[in-house]
């Protein structure tokens, strides 16, 4: 069955960079994309980026300074970085697939603290 | 950027109600492709966001089908035809026409 994973760190410091996989089963990473969102605590969802099924990316306007997604076909998996974390990045990230945004991950809680 | 207008902001209902939720984009969401990619999400308490309706009006499967989905180019609509104890939550449009992709603000349902 289709499932999709988070994986990270659960804590951050400011200013550092934050490194989040996205494992994924039950499909193929070439065959439908991939989209990163994010929830402050409390606040609504927010569009993050996206991987192609083609490898195209496409970012947030507001994040595409700091973010960068990846991936690696061969291990399932989809890769987010973001840098120059600050305490506003605090929050819960889920990874969901395809055009209609038809499953999501458990959500990885990300907290920016020094 | 596209901007998705939810409202309203909250919502109270009784068990058995029907209420509707509105989603206006600030630019025709009509693909070249032909396909409108509005979709609509819940989130219950505590868990990520299942999808309910998808490309306006397609209903996802396994979801009742007191949820129904309408509308065209700007202005869209999420009907729930009696509620039920289990829909309480917040209810997200969210379009994937126009990249980058944007999600309305929610609207909260609360069960009264």
């Amino acid at each position: 069955q289709v499932q999709l994973k988070e994986s990270g760190p659960g804590l951050v410091q400011p200013s550092q960079t934050l490194s989040l996989t996205c494992t994924v089963s039950g499909f193929s990473l070439t065959s439908y994309n991939v989209h990163w969102v994010r929830q402050p605590p409390g606040k609504g969802l927010e569009w993050m980026g996206r991987m192609r099924y083609n490898g195209d990316t496409s970012y947030n306007s507001a994040l595409k300074s700091r973010l960068s997604i990846s991936r690696d076909t061969s291990k399932n998996q989809v890769f987010l970085k973001m840098n120059s974390l600050q305490t506003d990045d605090t929050g819960t990230y889920y990874c969901t697939r395809g055009q209609v945004f038809d499953y999501w991950g458990q959500g990885v809680m990300v907290t920016v603290s020094s | 950027d596209v901007v998705l207008t939810q409202t309203p902001p909250t919502l109270s209902a009784t068990i058995g109600q029907s209420v509707s939720i509105s989603c206006r984009s600030s630019q025709s969401l009509l693909h070249s492709n032909g396909n409108t990619y509005l979709h609509w999400l819940l989130q219950r308490p505590g868990q990520s966001p299942q999808l309910l309706i998808y490309l306006v009006s397609r209903l996802e499967s396994g979801v009742p089908n007191r949820f129904s989905g309408s509308g065209s180019g700007t202005d869209f609509t999420l009907k729930i035809s009696g509620v039920e104890a289990e829909d309480l939550g917040v209810y997200y449009c969210v379009q994937g026409t126009h990249a980058p992709f944007t999600f309305g603000s929610g609207t909260k349902l609360e069960i009264k």
